[in-house]
C-alpha cells in the first residue's frame, strides 16, 4: 500500500543555511510521482517540485531541489540559501500513475527560518 | 489567486446540519481532487473526479459525498455533521499531465458547534 512518512515534526535552520527536509515512501508500483507543497500559515497549498520514478536527474526548481533515492525510496527536499519567507508546513506527496491516481500526503514538517 | 475557486471560505454551522462546499478548478483542468486536513490527521484524500466521473475514492465518509458537474465545478456535501467534521477542506485541481503537481484552492474552513 502506498505511503508516505515524514519523521521531522519540526525543524529550524539558519537563514541563508541550507536545510533537508526527510521523505520517505513506500510503493509496489514502478510509476509514480513525488511532490513536495508548502503551506505558509495563510493555510494556501503552494507546488514546489515534482519528480517522476522515471526520471534520472533529481527535480531542481529555483532554490528548491529533490534528492531522489529510488532504491532508498526517499525524496528528500532540500532548500538552499533559507529565507524567512520559507517559514512553512512542507508536505510530501505521492502519487502512482496506476490504480486510482490518488495522491497521498505525508504528515508534514514544520520549518522555521531563523534570522 | 491559484485559478481554484473554493467557495465559502469559512463555515460556522451546527452539529446535526448539512452543507455545501463548492470548487471551480482551474481553467482547462479536468481533474478535482478533495481533501480534509484536520490538526489531528493531516491532509486526508476524500475523492476523486475526472471529467464528472468519479476517478478515486480515499477515506470519504458515507455522510459525504460529492459529485462533479458538466461545467468542471464540484460540490462536496457534508451531512449531518459532527463536531469532528471541523477541518479545512481543500479542493485541488490537476491537468492531464502529473508533473505540474497539484493547484489548491484556499480552502474551506468548517467550524462544526
Amino acid at each position: 500500500a502506498q505511503k508516505i512518512t515524514q519523521t521531522q515534526p519540526g525543524m529550524f535552520v539558519q537563514e541563508k543555511e541550507a536545510v533537508t527536509l526527510d521523505c520517505t515512501y513506500d510503493t509496489s508500483d514502478q510509476s509514480y510521482g513525488l511532490f513536495w507543497y508548502k503551506q505558509p500559515s495563510s493555510g494556501e497549498m503552494i507546488f514546489l517540485i515534482y519528480q517522476g520514478s522515471y526520471d534520472e536527474q533529481n527535480a531542481t526548481e529555483g532554490r528548491y531541489s529533490l534528492n531522489f533515492q529510488k532504491a532508498r525510496k526517499s525524496a528528500n527536499l532540500v532548500i538552499s540559501a533559507s529565507q524567512l519567507g520559507d517559514s512553512a508546513m512542507y508536505f510530501c506527496a505521492m502519487r502512482e500513475f496506476s490504480g486510482t491516481y490518488k495522491y497521498i500526503f505525508g504528515t508534514g514538517t514544520r520549518l522555521k527560518v531563523l534570522a | 489567486d491559484s485559478g481554484v475557486t473554493q467557495t465559502p471560505k469559512h463555515l460556522i454551522t451546527a452539529t446535526g446540519q448539512r452543507v455545501t462546499l463548492r470548487c471551480s478548478p482551474r481553467s482547462g483542468d479536468l481533474s478535482v481532487y478533495w481533501y480534509q486536513q484536520s490538526l489531528d490527521q493531516g491532509l486526508q484524500f476524500l475523492i476523486q473526479y475526472y471529467n464528472g466521473e468519479e476517478r478515486a475514492k480515499g477515506n470519504i465518509l458515507e455522510r459525504f459525498s460529492a459529485q462533479q458537474f458538466p461545467d468542471l465545478h464540484s460540490e462536496l456535501n457534508l451531512s449531518s455533521l459532527e463536531l469532528g467534521d471541523s477541518a479545512l477542506y481543500f479542493c485541488a485541481s490537476s491537468a492531464q499531465t502529473a508533473r505540474g503537481g497539484y493547484t489548491f484552492g484556499s480552502g474551506t474552513r468548517l467550524t462544526v458547534v
